[in-house]
């Protein structure tokens, strides 16, 4: 069935760092792509999206790229702040108009 | 435009008790989701409404759980006879179309002793 694979956290990085967590997922046809994001004590919320391949989503400074080759939405950001602190989720549409998660990567980034 | 709102926000419960949980989606969404979130795991997907019509349930849920969303508005996700396997976080989520934005609510927080 379809799947989405996130890299294990925690990631811990010091500020100003440049952030990678990779996603890869397994699913029929070409689903839209999503990452959420979780900050301590809040719910979660969409952080940016991709519909079509090669597609890429934007917000916050976080990008990622729908790449249909690799089957990957790697979740990237040049310089994360100690506000990036929370939980990331790759998740994806499928055919059957359900959202699934990735596992979630918890990030920590230190002063 | 309210968000989605869950009820109660923390339920703690003996084995055996039956249990309900209400969501209000917002308002124009007509479609309704119930996951199931436990620690350092990724939100699982329980079942979904489009309108009042429930469209698809895991194969994972037991027969001990049912959701109802009468008239297309405001859901319910029922746990009978509840173990302690049950305890986790039940996260509500709407959208008003495939392919778009979910939004989650704070999600109802189970403990079962």
């Amino acid at each position: 069935g379809d799947s989405v694979t996130q890299m294990e956290g925690p990631v811990t990085l010091s500020e100003e760092a440049f952030l990678t967590i990779n996603c890869t997922y397994t699913a029929t046809g070409y689903p839209s792509l999503f990452w959420y994001v979780q900050y301590p004590g809040e719910g979660l919320q969409l952080l940016l999206k991709a519909t079509k391949a090669d597609d890429k989503g934007s917000n916050k400074g976080f990008e990622a790229t729908y790449r249909k080759e690799t089957t990957s939405f790697h979740l990237e950001k040049g310089s994360v702040q100690v506000s990036d602190s929370a939980v990331y989720f790759c998740a994806l549409y499928n055919q059957g108009g359900k959202l699934i998660f990735g596992q979630g990567t918890e990030l920590s980034v230190k002063p | 435009d309210t968000g989605v709102s869950q009820n109660p926000r923390h339920k703690i419960t003996k084995r055996g008790q039956n249990v309900t949980f209400r969501c209000d989606p917002i308002s124009e969404h007509n479609r309704l989701y119930w996951y199931r979130q436990t620690l350092g795991q990724g939100p699982e997907f329980l079942t979904y409404f489009q309108n009042e019509a429930q469209l698809e349930k895991s194969r994972l849920l037991s027969d001990r759980f049912s959701a109802e969303r009468p008239k297309g508005s405001f859901s319910t996700l029922e746990i009978q006879r509840t173990e302690q396997g049950d305890s986790a976080m039940y996260l509500c989520a709407s959208t008003g179309a495939v392919n778009e934005k979910l939004f989650f609510g704070s999600g109802t927080q189970l403990s079962v002793l």
